[in-house]
């Protein structure tokens, strides 16, 4: 079975651009989380859906970040336009949506966002 | 100060000694994750903790949920374990992570 994939591995581009991040989920995972790693800093949430609909978006940064998930499959996550502060790496998690306390999450390679 | 604290932050040990890597929170917690991270290479999970001990391999996990405390162990450590160990925590009624800064380990041969 196929992990957590996303797309790009590695992204440079320069401040005021606009990149788009995409993250393919375990096929039947209902639940997808977006995170990110800043340089020198933990891991922190971004924000989480469950097939298509935002349940929890409060790690979002600031309006230039949008995340999708139309048809609850595949996810998109753009940053429009791309400040310095965004360069980090962007790790994407699945789960599933079984009636349990915790299910446990699958993570991706993660996409390295350079911004110059 | 961050709700998960893991210690130490870079630890260096030789080939087959006995590694100890902890981790406190300050929140309540429905459970609790270590995972690693190879140089370069993504995120996987070792354990997934709610209470008690779970052993895989020469990996061992513990959680002492009254004192909120979890410790990381491996047993005849050997270069191939060197990445960097992230504790995370599930907050109770949420379904995000809370994740300490890492601990990288290296260990010589």
């Amino acid at each position: 079975e196929a992990g957590v994939t996303q797309f790009p591995s590695h992204s440079v581009i320069e401040k005021g651009q606009t990149v788009t991040l995409r993250c393919d989920p375990i096929s039947g995972h209902d639940n997808l989380y977006w995170y990110r790693r800043v340089m020198g800093k933990e891991i922190k949430f971004l924000l989480h859906f469950v097939k298509e609909s935002k349940q929890d978006e409060s790690g979002m940064p600031n309006n230039r970040f949008l995340a999708e998930r139309t048809g609850g499959t595949y996810s998109t996550l753009k940053v429009q336009p791309a400040e310095l502060e965004d360069s980090g790496v962007y790790f994407c998690a699945s789960s599933q949506a079984k009636a349990s306390f915790y299910n446990e999450q699958f993570f991706g390679p993660g996409t390295r966002l350079t911004v110059l | 100060k961050n709700e998960v604290e893991q210690s130490p932050q870079n630890l260096t040990a030789q080939e087959g000694e006995f590694i100890t890597i902890n981790c406190s929170y300050s929140v309540g917690i429905s459970a609790l994750h270590w995972l690693q991270q190879h140089p370069g290479g993504g995120i996987v999970s070792l354990f997934m903790l709610s209470s008690g001990k779970k052993k895989h391999g020469r990996l061992i996990a513990t959680i002492n949920i009254q004192e909120k405390h979890s410790s990381l162990h491996i047993t005849a450590s050997h270069p191939r374990d060197s990445a960097v160990y992230i504790c995370a925590v599930l907050i109770q009624g949420a379904q995000k992570l809370v994740f300490g800064q890492g601990t990288r380990l290296t260990i010589n041969p």
